[in-house]
Parts: C-alpha cells; structure tokens; sequence
C-alpha cells in the first residue's frame, strides 16, 4: 500500500499572489513555533517566529499567525516570488522541553 | 564565522561498517542536535545536547550514539549501518539564555548511503 509521509502537499501559487501555508501541531503544551524554509540540497533556513503569548508577528513579506484553540499555525507570504520556490516546515518547542520537533512540510510551487 | 560545519558532505557504507558524521560551530552555541530527512519527508530528531556533557533522545535515537566533549563540537556515530539508515543528516544549532533566542542553525548536510 501506499506509504504516508512520501509524498509533500504541494501548494501551487501564481507569481505576485500571497501564498498561505498551514501547519497543525498536536502538542498543547508547545509554546514557541518557527517557520523553516529548505531549497533543494540545502539545510532548513529559519523564516519567522512566534512564542505561544502571541497570535500574529510579521517579518519581511512573511506573516506568522497562530491559533492555540485549534492547535493551527500558518505561515503568509506577500507577493510570491520565483525565490520563494521551497519546502516549508514547521517546527515547535514545549515550554518543558529542550528539543524542537518538525512538522510535515508543504512544497510550495510558483506558477509564472 | 563559519556557522555549522558538517563533514563528510557524502558517505557510502557497507551494511554493518560504523562511522561518525562531523559537525561544528564557532557561535559558541549551547544546544546542538542532529536530524535525518529521508526523501520528501520532514525531519526527524535523532539526538540533542543543551550543552557541553549533557545529550538526551531525540525522536529516533536507535542505532546512532552522541557524545559532547566540547561546546563546538557534536559528532553523530553509526554502530552498526544499515539500509535504513539511508539518508541526509543535518546537525544544527542554538544559542541558549535569557534572551530567549532559539533559532536554529543549520549544517549543510552530509548524505548517507547504506548498501
């Protein structure tokens, strides 16, 4: 049968438009959440952050909003460029723990 | 700075040939990790250390062994290769303290193949 996880979703977006990327976490008691972006054959690169007493924090082009009742984080990005072209992953911390745990990634892909 | 430094970049192996994976960095960082990514997938957390003597378990942690004798450096060793641990490797890190900062940087990689 068909294995999980093979397969990244993939988010198509037309050059220009904002791109919305979603993550679910399942651990309530995380309470920091980072955006990574990796290019093909490269490492993750830090995006964006957001601590749990927060519910929306902006950077350059990039949103971050997080929704602690249903356990929901995205991650916008304004004006979509052909550079954006990646694999985004979410990531979090507990407030107990040390270690930082990734979420499944989304390919995100830039129609011209 | 260099950043995170990790050697080999590839490695190929025999099924039961053991080895370490590298990785370093000049931010005199206190929390180091290592994760594997297998194709299309996210990453998984192997081992970590917040610091220099300390490590703990990660997500996946059979079959790998970590050792932190030093602030700058964190080296992942195989005991025994196999197939299933085919896969890149990435070691990342962060500083700690009351500024709360946490982001994470990360390595290059370094490739693995188990025959």
């Amino acid at each position: 049968g068909e294995s999980v996880g093979l397969h990244l979703p993939t988010l198509s977006v037309q050059e220009g438009d904002n791109s919305i990327i979603n993550c679910a976490y399942s651990n309530s008691a995380s309470d920091y959440f980072i955006w990574y972006k990796q290019e093909s054959g490269k490492g993750p690169q830090f995006i964006i952050d957001i601590r749990s007493n927060m519910d929306k924090r902006q950077g350059q082009r990039v949103t971050v909003l997080l929704n602690k009742t249903v356990k929901h984080l995205s991650l916008q990005i304004a004006a979509t460029q052909p550079g954006d072209s990646a694999v985004y992953f979410c990531a979090e911390k507990g407030s107990s723990a040390s270690k930082i745990i990734f979420g499944s990634g989304t390919r995100l892909s830039i129609r011209p | 700075n260099a950043g995170v430094t990790q050697t080999p970049k590839f490695q190929v192996l025999k099924t039961g040939q053991s080895m370490t994976l590298q990785c370093a960095q000049d931010m005199n960082h206190e929390y180091m990790s290592w994760y594997r990514q297998d194709p299309g997938m996210g990453l998984r957390l192997i081992h970590y250390s917040v610091g220099a003597g300390i490590t703990d378990q990660g997500e996946v942690p059979n079959g790998y062994n970590v050792s932190r004798s030093t602030t700058e450096d964190f080296p992942l060793r195989l005991l025994s290769a196999a197939p299933s641990q085919t896969s890149v490797y990435f070691c990342a890190s962060s500083p700690q303290g009351p500024s709360g900062q946490e982001t994470q940087y990360f390595g290059p990689g370094t490739r693995l193949l188990v025959l």
